[in-house]
């Protein structure tokens, strides 16, 4: 089956910076990576996905790029702010056969100071 | 705004209790699922219904009974269930299978 790793596990930044996120995943079958971002004792809320027809995806201040070569997508986040304070969740699906199971990487615990 | 709604918040039951969550949405999904999240971990799939039927069970222990009535609420059956199994359940769905999930906040388990 698919397996998502993610790295880092932690992340601190100074508001104002730049966050990177980075997965990888290990079936090539895998089309479809969404991130979630899960404040502290609240839902996962998506951020933003990204479908293995696009290489880049940009929303705001976030970004998403995927390189299917080397199997592994990334979380960009610009011009941090200390309500991105969250743990961050990547994902990946092989959507069309496998009914949207969603495999989801460990997380990364953001913290972004004033 | 995508909603989806769970009840009850929070849910206090004893091992040999019977309960059942409660998930709800308007959105006209077809897709709906559950998973267990525990502290400081990613959220574990249990169930898929695609179209109000089961399309997945991932080895889900059977004192876990999935129900789907109609396309609009999920239920989440539970008996004698075990202290390892306290986490908070969330639900998602989504338009169908190939289209993003979107969350419930969820329900907090605890078993005693």
């Amino acid at each position: 089956g698919e397996n998502v790793e993610q790295h880092p596990s932690t992340l601190s930044v100074q508001e104002g910076d730049s966050a990177v996120i980075k997965c990888t995943y290990s079936d090539s079958a895998s089309n479809y990576f969404p991130w979630y971002k899960q404040e502290l004792g609240k839902r996962p809320q998506l951020i933003i996905d990204i479908r293995s027809n696009v290489g880049e995806k940009k929303d705001q201040r976030i970004a998403v790029t995927l390189n299917k070569t080397a199997k592994h997508f990334s979380l960009h986040i610009t011009e941090t702010q200390p309500e991105d304070s969250a743990v961050y969740f990547c994902a990946a699906s092989s959507q069309g056969t496998s009914y949207g199971k969603l495999t989801f990487g460990q997380g990364t615990i953001l913290t972004v100071h004033p | 705004d995508t909603e989806v709604t769970q009840t009850p918040k929070h849910l206090v039951m004893g091992m040999t209790n019977k309960k059942s969550l409660k998930c709800e949405q308007h959105m006209g999904h077809r897709a709906m699922y559950w998973y267990k999240q525990k502290a400081k971990k990613p959220p574990e799939l249990m169930f898929v219904y695609s179209y109000e039927k089961l399309s997945i069970n991932e080895s889900v222990p059977s004192r876990f009974s999935p129900e789907c009535p109609n396309s609009s609420l999920l239920n989440l059956h539970l008996h004698a269930l075990q202290p390892e199994d306290s986490a908070l359940y969330l639900c998602a769905s989504s338009q169908d299978n190939y289209q993003p999930q979107h969350f419930g906040d969820g329900t907090r388990l605890s078993i005693l």
